[in-house]
């Protein structure tokens, strides 16, 4: 059965103090993985996509980097306004149609 | 700008009342998308919609319609007959969901029971 597991549920991390977020997908056949950030009450906001093992992208403190069993998301010296739930979902290669949501990391910074 | 705009942001149904909730895009993407969003647990699709007048059934459809009449329009009707309507109701679009690209998402309807 094609999984998206994500963790921590939920991090807390003083401002300034790097970590990572945990995406493990298990499918049959990777056409894509995206991260997504979710403020409250706010629908997800695209960050990246990631299609292959090896690839990774950067956007200010963020970066993102692919496996075959898992994403990363790494946060350098997060600040305040970086607190929100991360989204990771996968889209299998045989069914393009439908996204395979995580069940989110809740990222809170302090300062 | 170009983007999502999904209305109201609230919607309270009373026992038995239909009620609809609009997504508008102004993005000419091709495909559309409804999910649902409860706590601790991750999106959920309720239906979906690749080119006009035809849509397919997600993995939650049941207690739900949609019509996908015009290009930029898709709606989602709530029925009498979904018996645990209250959750965050998320629509997004893209151009070509067969070339990967990324979903867009609106900023939601948070839909209670009366």
């Amino acid at each position: 059965e094609d999984q998206v597991t994500q963790s921590p549920e939920a991090l807390r991390l003083q401002e300034g103090e790097s970590s990572s977020l945990n995406c493990s997908y298990t499918v049959s056949g990777l056409r894509g993985l995206f991260w997504y950030r979710q403020d409250p009450g706010k629908g997800p906001e695209f960050l990246f996509t990631l299609y292959s093992a090896g690839e990774e992208k950067e956007k200010e403190r963020l970066k993102a980097t692919l496996t075959k069993k898992e994403s990363f998301l790494h946060i350098t010296a997060p600040k305040p306004e970086d607190s929100a739930t991360y989204l990771c979902a996968v889209l299998p290669l045989y069914n393009t149609d439908k996204l395979i949501f995580g069940t989110g990391t809740r990222l809170q910074v302090f300062p | 700008d170009g983007g999502i705009t999904q209305s109201p942001k609230y919607l309270f149904r009373k026992e038995g009342q239909n009620v609809t909730l609009s997504c508008e895009q102004n993005l000419n993407h091709d495909a559309m998308y409804w999910y649902r969003q409860d706590p601790g647990q991750g999106l959920r699709l309720i239906y979906y919609s690749q080119i006009v007048n035809d849509f397919q059934k997600g993995d939650i459809a049941e207690g739900y319609s949609v019509s996908r009449e015009k290009k930029e329009s898709f709606p989602l009707t709530v029925t009498s007959a979904q018996k645990n309507p209250t959750a965050f109701y998320l629509c997004a679009s893209n151009r070509d969901s067969s070339l990967g690209q990324p979903q867009h998402f609106g900023d939601g309807t948070r839909l209670s029971i009366l």
